[in-house]
């Protein structure tokens, strides 16, 4: 299986930051990468699809990049909302995996 | 809109074996493929495996082979997925997701997600 690695686990900032999270491949996985946004109690929400492409209705302060292995998710400038669980996901070869999650926290 | 409405919660015993649906409506159900996630606490996103609507096909992760069943029901425009042999690490909240392309014979990205159903294994 792909294994995905995310960085950091936990990060903390403040409103108006510019953040970057992380997610390392095991493999390449091309730019066959999902990023999804989770509260506490809610389903995960896609942002992010084919590692650049912003889903519809997804806010433009959010953006990725990469390619290959390794991949970024960045938040321009961080909004009171943006306080979640972020995940990246390899959707390039079965089973499917997802990082381990990154906890994005008020500092 | 488009949206996935899953069972209640469950409480099962080790061994026992569970039965979950995923209800969608507000788009054709036979043109999405769907998909089961699994979170446990405090671990990652797991994938459990899809059923590709339009024809019933499905794949497992191998991780849950000879455990795991998904079917559908076209008229009712529901998905159920059943889980043998529980045992204590299955307690986790199960989402189904739908995937995000349309009549796509390869899994993709999911969007969107049910509300998710907690499934407790306790003796």
């Amino acid at each position: 299986d792909i294994q995905m690695t995310q960085s950091p686990s936990t990060l903390s900032a403040s409103i108006g930051d510019r953040v970057t999270i992380t997610c390392r491949a095991s493999q390449s996985i091309i730019a066959w990468l999902a990023w999804y946004q989770q509260k506490p109690g809610k389903p995960p929400r896609l942002l992010i699809y084919k590692a650049s492409s912003l889903e519809s209705g997804v806010p433009s302060r959010f953006s990725g990049s990469g390619s290959g292995t390794e991949f970024t998710l960045t938040i321009s400038s961080l909004q009171a909302d943006d306080f979640a669980t972020y995940h990246c996901q390899q959707y390039n070869t079965l089973p499917y995996t997802f990082g381990q999650g990154t906890k994005l926290e008020i500092k | 809109q488009i949206q996935l409405v899953q069972s209640g919660s469950e409480v099962q015993k080790p061994g026992a074996s569970v039965k979950l649906s995923c209800k969608a409506s507000g788009y054709p159900f036979n043109n999405f493929a769907i998909h089961w996630v699994r979170q446990a606490p405090g671990q990652r996103l797991e994938w459990m495996g899809w059923i590709y609507t339009a024809k019933g096909n499905t794949k497992y992760s191998e991780k849950f082979q000879g455990r795991i069943t998904i079917t559908r029901d076209t008229s009712a425009s529901t998905i159920y997925m059943e889980l043998s042999s529980l045992i204590s690490e299955d307690t986790a909240v199960y989402y189904c997701a739908r995937d995000r392309l349309q009549l796509s014979p390869v899994p993709n990205w999911f969007d969107p997600w049910g509300q998710g159903t907690l499934v407790t294994v306790s003796s």
